[in-house]
């Protein structure tokens, strides 16, 4: 089975400073995808960003960015000129693309704090 | 669209009470899916349906749980009889095939169910 670990249960950056969040992840397929969700106090799930494991290019969406490694199996989430709205917990997802399934799993989360 | 509904927002209930969630996907969604959010277990998939159809339960913890969708636009969570171990956040989320490629699911804001 897959899992996916956080190991950072909390992070804290300064406004406008980048902080980077680690995410690793257990598999021996060789196709997938890899997330970030975003879970503000508001609780509900946003996704931020996705990559598929068969693209070498790490996925970009404006100020958030990945730094994917397949062979190490790491998924790490950059997020660059932090905002106090960046604030919230971020949940790494791993699902797979064999058998249909569409069945998405999670590490536990990392708590991000912006300081201003 | 008012995005995915879950009520109620809070449920505070006392052991061997029958508990009931409630979730209304955006329309035109086929799919359904229901997670809990603990500390310990992070966020996990408890089921999914597709075209009011479960796909898979694998993720029910046990006989307590069950999960219903009798119409495209509403779904139940039922936990009888709960115990205190059942006190989590659980989420509801919705998608249709399209977006289910992009792999996005949309979550409602969750009910926050304790045990007492």
């Amino acid at each position: 089975a897959q899992t996916v670990t956080q190991s950072q249960p909390e992070m804290s950056v300064q406004e406008a400073e980048t902080v980077t969040l680690s995410c690793t992840y257990d598999t021996s397929e060789s196709d997938y995808y890899l997330f970030w969700y975003k879970q503000p106090p508001s609780r509900q799930m946003i996704l931020v960003i996705r990559q598929e494991a068969y693209k070498q290019q790490n996925a970009t969406e404006n100020r958030f960015s990945v730094n994917f490694q397949k062979a190490a199996k790491s998924f790490s989430l950059k997020i660059s000129d932090s905002q106090l709205g960046d604030a919230a917990m971020y949940f790494c997802a791993y699902r797979t693309r064999q058998g249909g399934s569409e069945k998405l799993v999670f590490g536990k989360g990392t708590k991000l704090t912006v300081n201003p | 669209d008012a995005g995915v509904i879950q009520s109620p927002r809070h449920e505070v209930t006392e052991m061997g009470q029958e508990v009931t969630l409630r979730c209304k996907p955006i329309s035109g969604h086929d799919y359904l899916f229901w997670y809990r959010q603990t500390m310990m277990r992070g966020l996990e998939l408890l089921i999914y349906f597709n075209n009011n159809v479960p796909i898979d339960d694998s993720g029910m913890p046990e006989d307590r749980f069950s999960a219903k969708m009798p119409n495209a636009s509403f779904s139940t969570l039922k936990i009888q009889p709960s115990e205190p171990r059942d006190s989590a956040v659980y989420f509801c989320a919705s998608s249709f095939q399209g977006q289910l490629a992009k792999n996005i699911q949309y979550f409602g804001a969750g009910t926050r169910l304790s045990v007492l």
